[in-house]
């Protein structure tokens, strides 16, 4: 059963940092190319950023570029998001996946808020 | 504003069809694969459709999803009360993903 596990969300202040984590399992992690998707509370989906199977190629939304960074670890089967310079307007929720294959965690809660 | 506008609400009574829209341009659906996604109250999304109509295993036929040109087409046909959610369409562009704004389904 493909598994993706959300976790590292929680408040910061306006400026702050975090960095999420996505724990996969259940599939050949290192043969997906991955994302980060996001939602704020009542509105749609947000893509925020890809990342390839061997992370040469990654690309992220216009909204994130300069303060987000994706990276993942094949050996472990994890993908992250480094979060910097967070605004008001980047609280919601994040999910890790794969979204040709309809692969998707339960998310994570980013509230950024003084 | 979604480059991908859909419909923001659509209803139906329990077996009745409906369809949602997603229209778009050359160059997002008229030269991309369009996938569906379902995402019921407090759920992640689901995936539905993709390349515009193949369904993935356990999805059940009633879900059908169409293209034409620049527009495309979710129908849900036999409506069921547990189909009251969102629908987004979205398409990779070979750079990012584009999802559109989404259609809130209410069943009567």
């Amino acid at each position: 059963e493909v598994q993706l596990v959300e976790s590292g969300g929680g408040l910061v202040q306006p400026g702050g940092s975090l960095r999420l984590s996505c724990a996969a399992s259940g599939f050949i992690f290192r043969s997906y190319d991955m994302n980060w998707v996001r939602q704020a509370p009542g509105k749609g989906l947000e893509w925020v950023s890809y990342i390839s199977t061997s992370s040469s190629t990654k690309y992220y939304a216009d909204s994130v570029k300069g303060r987000f960074t994706i990276s993942r670890d094949n050996a472990e089967n994890s993908l992250f998001l480094q979060m910097d310079s967070l605004r008001d307007e980047d609280t919601a929720v994040y999910y890790c996946a794969g979204v040709l294959e309809g692969y998707w965690g339960q998310g994570t809660l980013v509230t950024v808020s003084s | 504003q979604s480059v991908l506008p859909q419909p923001p609400s659509a209803s139906g009574t329990p077996g009745q069809r409906v369809t949602i829209s997603c229209s778009g341009s050359s160059s997002n659906i008229g030269s991309n694969y369009v996938y569906w996604y379902q995402q019921l109250p407090g759920t992640a999304p689901k995936l539905l459709i993709y390349r515009n109509n193949q369904r993935p295993s356990g999805v059940p036929d009633r879900f059908s999803g169409s293209k034409s040109g620049t527009s495309a087409s979710l129908a849900i046909s036999g409506l069921r009360s547990e189909d009251e959610g969102d629908y987004y369409c979205a398409i990779w562009t070979g750079s990012m993903w584009e999802f559109g704004g989404g259609t809130k389904l209410a069943v009567l």
